[in-house]
């Protein structure tokens, strides 16, 4: 079975240029969430989805960041304009979903996009 | 304070030797607990959840202490794949994932 599918798994760009990240998760999972994980820290939770709806996004900075879950599959995270600050790895997890009970709490990750901003 | 604070590490253990984490967490509402494993440029996966009664798996065994807001990991008989960093993860919401991940502690295995 495939596992979360995100791309570009590396994208380095100047910053106050756009930037977008694309993330594809496990078929049949409900809920999407994007982390953006700082080098020697934990990943830090900027949005979750519950099918297209976004049911928590209080950590993510709107004033330059922006998400979507078109359909409720496939999901972009954007910064735009992009900041030095924004180095970091985005993880984008999915889960079943709270519907599906203690089967549906563990998430599954996939492999980040890795975002240097010279 | 951070919700979930751990010591970074890094532990230095040889092959074979037994290494305890340990992780504390703010919230006292917090409803379930797990350690994530997360190799070197990797994702973090999914180690175990942790149970109040503690918890068994293999070579792993968690343990979780609300009263005193306490979560633990204890690896032994270190393998050298068993290098990677420790995530002490807390979910802070009923009904749905709120996870809350601390910085993590870094397990170094040497032969």
């Amino acid at each position: 079975e495939a596992g979360v599918v995100q791309s570009p798994r590396y994208k380095i760009i100047e910053k106050k240029q756009p930037v977008a990240f694309w993330c594809n998760p496990i078929s049949g999972h409900n809920t999407l969430y994007w982390y953006l994980q700082n080098l020697g820290q934990g990943p830090e939770l900027l949005i979750r989805y519950e099918n297209e709806e976004a049911v928590d996004d209080s950590q993510l900075p709107k004033d330059r960041f922006s998400a979507e879950r078109l359909k409720g599959v496939d999901s972009t995270l954007k910064i735009q304009p992009a900041e030095l600050g924004d180095s970091a790895v985005y993880l984008c997890a999915s889960s079943l979903g709270s519907s599906s009970g203690s089967l549906g709490n563990e998430q599954f990750f996939g492999p980040g996009t890795r975002l240097t901003v010279l | 304070r951070k919700e979930v604070e751990q010591d970074p590490g890094p532990f230095n253990v040889p092959e074979g030797a037994t290494v305890a984490f340990n992780c504390t967490y703010s919230n006292s509402a917090s409803q379930s607990f797990f350690w994530y494993r997360q190799d070197c440029r990797k994702e973090p996966k999914l180690l175990m959840s942790v149970y109040s009664s503690g918890n068994e798996d293999g070579r792993f065994t968690a343990q979780l202490n609300r009263a005193s807001q306490y979560i633990s990991l204890l690896i032994r008989d270190s393998k050298l794949s068993d290098s990677a960093t420790y995530l002490c993860v807390v979910n802070t919401r009923r009904g749905f994932q709120k996870l809350v991940f601390g910085t993590g502690t870094r397990l170094l295995v040497s032969p």
